[in-house]
């Protein structure tokens, strides 16, 4: 199993980003996919979820209609979409795999891209 | 959503001991609570899911227990390599929610 992001860089507060997280190693399209954060020299933050195959989502409060994911399993491929981004989005995020459809643990995760949003 | 609240916050222990490390939901999750590993820089490991499932290639000195509201994670005769911060996460329901967290270092 492996799971590789990218995507991550420096952008204005309001800014947008994509990241993508690019899965081998297992059959993608049948787990669920979710993001967790970290920012700087702190705790870990669930993000979101989509389920195995796209039919659901959920977010953390904080970034709901700002933050989407989606995902392409012909491409082994999970997305995060983040629009207005601030300086509380500064963080590591993680692409992580779930064992089940979408609601369970996180069995792995990648290795992390850095977004930072700053002026 | 679902608070856990993980104790100590950090923790001073040699080699050898035995750390216990505690998880309070603040509301019953059922056995939905999983433990994580963290080492700086590196993305967190799954050491324990559904409480207290071990899972593949954890060393057997890693054992979580509990349900409903009160979790806890014990490491039997610590090794160099577990210096590391560690995490509960609820997955009962969304938002899925981590603790704040226990760092263990070196006395």
């Amino acid at each position: 199993v492996q799971l590789v992001e990218s995507g991550g860089g420096v952008v204005q507060p309001g800014s947008s980003l994509r990241l993508s997280c690019v899965a081998s190693g297992f059959t993608f399209s049948t787990y669920g996919m979710h993001w967790v954060r970290q920012a700087p020299g702190k705790g870990l933050e669930w993000v979101g979820v989509i389920w195995f195959d796209g039919s659901k989502t959920y977010y953390l409060d904080s970034v709901k209609g700002r933050f989407a994911i989606s995902r392409d399993n012909s491409k082994k491929t999970v997305y995060l979409q983040m629009n207005n981004l601030g300086a509380g989005d500064s963080a590591v995020y993680y692409c992580a795999r779930d064992p089940g459809s979408g609601n369970f643990f996180h069995d792995y995760y990648g290795q992390g891209t850095l977004v930072t949003v700053s002026s | 959503a679902i608070q856990l609240t993980q104790s100590p916050s950090s923790l001073s222990a040699s080699v050898g001991d035995t750390v216990t490390i505690t998880c309070r939901a603040s509301q019953g999750i059922g056995s939905a609570l999983a433990w994580y590993q963290q080492k700086p820089g590196k993305a967190p490991k799954l050491l324990i899911y559904h409480a207290s499932n071990l899972d593949s290639g954890v060393p057997s000195r890693f054992s979580g227990s509990g349900s409903g509201t009160d979790f806890t994670l014990t490491i039997s005769s610590l090794q160099p390599e577990d210096f590391a911060t560690y995490y509960c996460q609820q997955f009962n329901n969304y938002p899925q929610t981590f603790g704040g967290g226990t760092k263990v270092d070196i006395k």
